[in-house]
């Protein structure tokens, strides 16, 4: 299950600290968005969502910001551990459909 | 609540040869999408079936197509396989509601087309 792309960003934190990654959207429209990750030999996994009448969402050490004005989301972990390591992808959902669109995804590098 | 299964795990074809992926959606679950995933296309959304319809489809050619079951379970077919369908193909499932849904995924199926 691994979605390694040649030029996937990583991001390389230490364990404990904090991550954040970041992902621009691309439709205004797009009213509910998702954060998967997703490890090696697995299908992605949901983290957390946030509606679009919503700027920010928490959950179990992740937290969910949405900024609608500049299409922008991100996804911030709180006190990294190495069972976070792993690649990431924000999705947006527009309209009624059942469809959703991917980021292109951030690879997450936890090290001791 | 068992997750969502799909089978074979791993296949490998060659090219012109067709090919059949299954997918059992979470007990309950009414939607099951499809997507493709490649380095170099990232996730692609292939189609989405409700109550044995086709709902929503994406950008792919007409050798992938998909049915659903009254069981909800799904199936999805290459014809004529390419080279360029080597992919890992996942299958997703949520409760229906207009708007927007968690999606859960499930392992995927490795498609290696020779």
């Amino acid at each position: 299950g691994e979605s390694v792309g040649l030029h996937l960003p990583t991001l390389s934190v230490q364990e404990g600290d904090n991550s954040i990654i970041n992902c621009a959207y691309s439709n205004s429209a797009s009213d509910y968005f998702i954060w998967y990750k997703q490890e090696s030999g697995k299908g992605p996994q949901f983290i957390i969502d946030i509606r679009s009448n919503m700027d920010k969402r928490q959950g179990q050490r992740v937290t969910v910001l949405l900024n609608k004005t500049v299409k922008h989301l991100s996804l911030q972990i709180a006190a990294t551990q190495p069972g976070d390591s792993a690649v990431y992808f924000c999705a947006e959902n527009t309209g009624t459909a059942s469809k959703l669109t991917f980021g292109t995804g951030t690879r997450l590098q936890v090290t001791l | 609540k068992a997750g969502v299964t799909q089978t074979p795990r791993y296949l490998i074809k060659t090219r012109g040869q067709q090919v059949t992926l299954s997918c059992s959606p979470i007990s309950g679950h009414r939607s099951v999408s499809w997507y493709q995933q490649t380095p170099g296309q990232g996730l692609q959304f292939l189609f989405e079936y409700f109550s044995e319809t086709q709902r929503n489809k994406g950008n792919f050619p007409g050798r992938f197509s998909g049915r659903q079951f009254s069981n909800s379970r799904s199936e999805m077919n290459v014809s004529t396989l390419e080279l360029g369908d080597s992919a890992l193909y996942l299958c997703a499932s949520s409760l229906y509601r207009v708007g927007g849904e968690t999606q859960y995924f499930g392992p995927g199926t490795r498609l290696l087309v020779l």
